[in-house]
């Protein structure tokens, strides 16, 4: 139980163009959704997190109209990156809480992004 | 200071030995410690979930959490080199979504 999937898992674009990942939580309704970026070698960093039927709370730093969250429904919350520049060349991964109060944070395999 | 501290390693050892993983927190109001294992290029799976204080254990596994010392522990007994991944501890707070992440420990399962 607790499956989350991310699409795509790789993917390359040129500079300038958007890019679109979806995170979807597959056994599970979750309220809350989270958008992660890893460097190599390094932990975790919060990027967003969502509430679905909310806007998303960016963390600070985060440009919010550069990486756009939308969170349609209970199972299914997408990060958009648009005009991406190869400096958004990283490892963005999803995690989601199942809906009811639990703390614990089920992530998705992670979706490695290169911008040429 | 760090909310968590973890040390990042690497940490080799041998198959079958004891692997012995912790993190210190500062934030007495954590009440949930997690830790996952995370394989290269891939996202962290959750291993061990606890509520406060105690002990935990799972097959191989064994979670610690000692809230009047703020340090944590994840034992894994009979290590395989399928064990051989980066373990990151988390943490949170009563009413709060984020959690808390440690830097992550490299381990390394030497057949």
């Amino acid at each position: 139980g607790a499956v989350v999937s991310q699409h795509p898992s790789w993917v390359i674009c040129k500079s300038g163009t958007s890019v679109k990942i979806e995170c979807r939580s597959l056994d599970f309704q979750a309220t809350t959704m989270f958008w992660y970026r890893q460097f190599p070698k390094q932990s975790l960093m919060l990027m967003a997190t969502s509430n679905e039927g909310s806007k998303a709370t960016y963390e600070q730093g985060v440009e919010k109209d550069k990486f756009l969250i939308n969170h349609a429904s209970l199972t299914l919350s997408t990060l958009t990156v648009t005009s991406a520049h190869p400096e958004d060349s990283s490892f963005y991964i999803c995690s989601a809480r199942l809906r009811g109060g639990s703390y614990e944070q089920y992530f998705g395999p992670g979706t490695r992004l290169t911008v040429t | 200071q760090k909310e968590v501290e973890q040390d990042p390693g690497p940490l080799s050892v041998p198959e079958g030995a004891i692997v012995s993983l912790n993190c210190t927190y500062s934030n007495s109001a954590f009440q949930y410690f997690m830790w996952y294992r995370q394989y290269s290029r891939k996202g962290p799976e959750l291993l061990m979930y606890t509520y406060s204080s105690g002990n935990k254990e799972d097959g191989r596994f064994t979670a610690q959490v000692d809230k009047s010392s703020k340090y944590i522990s994840l034992f894994i007994r009979d290590s395989q080199p399928s064990d051989s991944a980066t373990y990151l501890c988390a943490m949170s707070a009563t009413g709060n979504n984020r959690l808390a992440f440690g830097k992550g420990n490299q381990v390394v399962v030497i057949p």
